[in-house]
């Protein structure tokens, strides 16, 4: 199985600030990687898929980037509702796999 | 607005056979735009595919779960269920269906998930 491995676990910003989370996979996805946002007790909500695609509807301070092995989200100008857990999924090879998350912390 | 929605037994007894139906609503099953997956999250630990279905029936399983998983649809109900049978305590946990469109990596729509547990 493809490994997804994210960090840091966990990131401590405030209002204002960005942030940016990385995502490592064992073998090489190319760009078929995404995003998600889960907040407790919801549904993961898909931020960006194919690595750098921002799915309709979510701001634009949310960025991907990267292909190959390393993946980056960035958060730019953090506001109140962004706090909450972020992790990464790759699509490439069965099977799907996902990032153990980084929980964004006020 | 589509919507998934998880229905099943909230226990289990050990050995016996976790049965969870998706109904999807504001949207039809039938589209060949997607796949149709079963993804849980065991307490404390990450998320774990279990596997996926097309419309024609075609199906992917993750390979540790294979030999105990069976994944249906039924159109004329706009629904797809999960079979997972010889169920332990290690099958505990939160179990969501989503939405995966074919042409882009990317679960866009996801139940709110609903909790499993394997105990006597």
């Amino acid at each position: 199985d493809i490994q997804m491995t994210q960090s840091p676990s966990s990131v401590s910003a405030s209002v204002g600030d960005g942030v940016t989370i990385t995502c490592r996979a064992s073998q090489y996805i190319s760009t078929w990687l995404a995003w998600y946002q889960q907040k407790p007790g919801k549904a993961p909500k898909l931020l960006i898929y194919e690595a750098s695609t921002l799915q309709g509807g979510v701001p634009s301070r949310f960025r991907g980037s990267g292909s190959g092995t390393d993946f980056t989200l960035t958060i730019s100008s953090l506001q109140p509702e962004d706090f909450a857990s972020y992790f990464c999924q790759q699509a490439h090879t069965f099977p799907i796999t996902f990032g153990q998350g980084t929980r964004l912390e006020i | 607005q589509v919507q998934l929605q998880e229905s099943g037994p909230g226990l289990v007894q050990p050995s016996q056979t976790l049965s969870l139906t998706c109904t999807v609503s504001g949207g039809s099953i039938s589209s060949g735009s997607y796949f149709w997956s079963w993804i849980r999250r065991p307490a404390g630990r990450g998320l774990e595919w279990i596997g996926r279905i097309f419309i024609s029936g075609d199906t992917n399983y993750n390979p540790s779960l294979r030999s105990r998983v069976t994944i249906s649809v039924d159109t004329s109900k706009n629904q797809f269920s999960l079979k997972l049978n010889s169920v332990t305590a290690a099958d505990t946990a939160i179990y969501y269906c989503a939405r995966e469109t074919v042409v882009a990596a990317g679960f866009d729509y996801w139940g709110q998930g609903t909790l499993v547990a394997v105990s006597s």
